[in-house]
């Protein structure tokens, strides 16, 4: 089955620098998906991109979607220690009602 | 609206014994997901129901997990006998509509088997 993959896996930066994380899938997607997991809670949607977009923006999120390539990414503008989290893709096969699948996530700590 | 309501949110059991995770989703959403991240790997569908039926249980690793949704309403996972590997963290999500879009997730359950 499909799988995302994210890179790296864990990355740290200070506040204020900008976090770009990758993903890579294998098949073909109708979406892709970023969730956010904040320790101990569960995880929230932060944005989708529907394989026919190569770009989206929600407020300081950037995603960028590559369906050659089979990758997508997500950069995170004017961090916040308040960004610290792991961070997944999830992707949706494009033949129909499938559940998403999701990757192994990338760690992100913003140090203050 | 109140979310998706996961229970207990931790639980530490010895291999070889029980545990059974609850799940209370949205109210009004027939469609409920167990996921599972064991540490350091991806998050792993495991089974979907809509309303009481299994939907795909396709993820569900062997036998001795156990999902139910008695009602259509809140959903059990049963691990027994559980064991070392079964260790993770249990997110379930709930949603209106078949499909990908608009998953609720809950906190999860982070379930230790020593």
């Amino acid at each position: 089955s499909q799988q995302g993959e994210e890179d790296p896996q864990a990355l740290s930066i200070q506040e204020g620098e900008n976090a770009t994380m990758n993903c890579s899938y294998k098949t073909s997607i109708n979406n892709l998906q970023w969730y956010r997991q904040n320790s101990g809670r569960g995880l929230v949607h932060l944005i989708l991109i529907r394989s026919n977009e190569r770009e989206k923006h929600s407020g300081r999120l950037r995603v960028t979607l590559d369906t050659s390539k089979k990758s997508s990414s997500l950069l995170i503008t004017a961090s916040r220690a308040a960004d610290t989290a792991s961070y997944f893709c999830a992707t949706d096969e494009y033949s129909g009602n499938t559940p998403l699948v999701f990757g192994k996530g990338t760690r992100l700590s913003v140090i203050a | 609206e109140a979310g998706v309501t996961q229970f207990p949110s931790h639980s530490v059991i010895e291999k070889g014994q029980t545990v059974t995770l609850r799940c209370d989703p949205i109210s009004g959403h027939d469609n409920l997901y167990w996921y599972r991240r064991v540490m350091g790997k991806e998050i792993k569908f495991l089974l979907h129901f809509v309303k009481e039926s299994k939907q795909d249980e396709s993820g569900m690793p062997n036998n001795r997990f156990l999902a139910e949704r008695t009602g259509g309403t809140y959903s059990t996972l049963k691990v027994q006998p559980a064991e070392l590997e079964d260790s993770g963290v249990y997110f379930c999500a709930s949603s209106q509509d078949s499909g990908p879009y608009g998953y609720t997730f809950g906190s999860g359950t982070r379930l230790t088997v020593v």
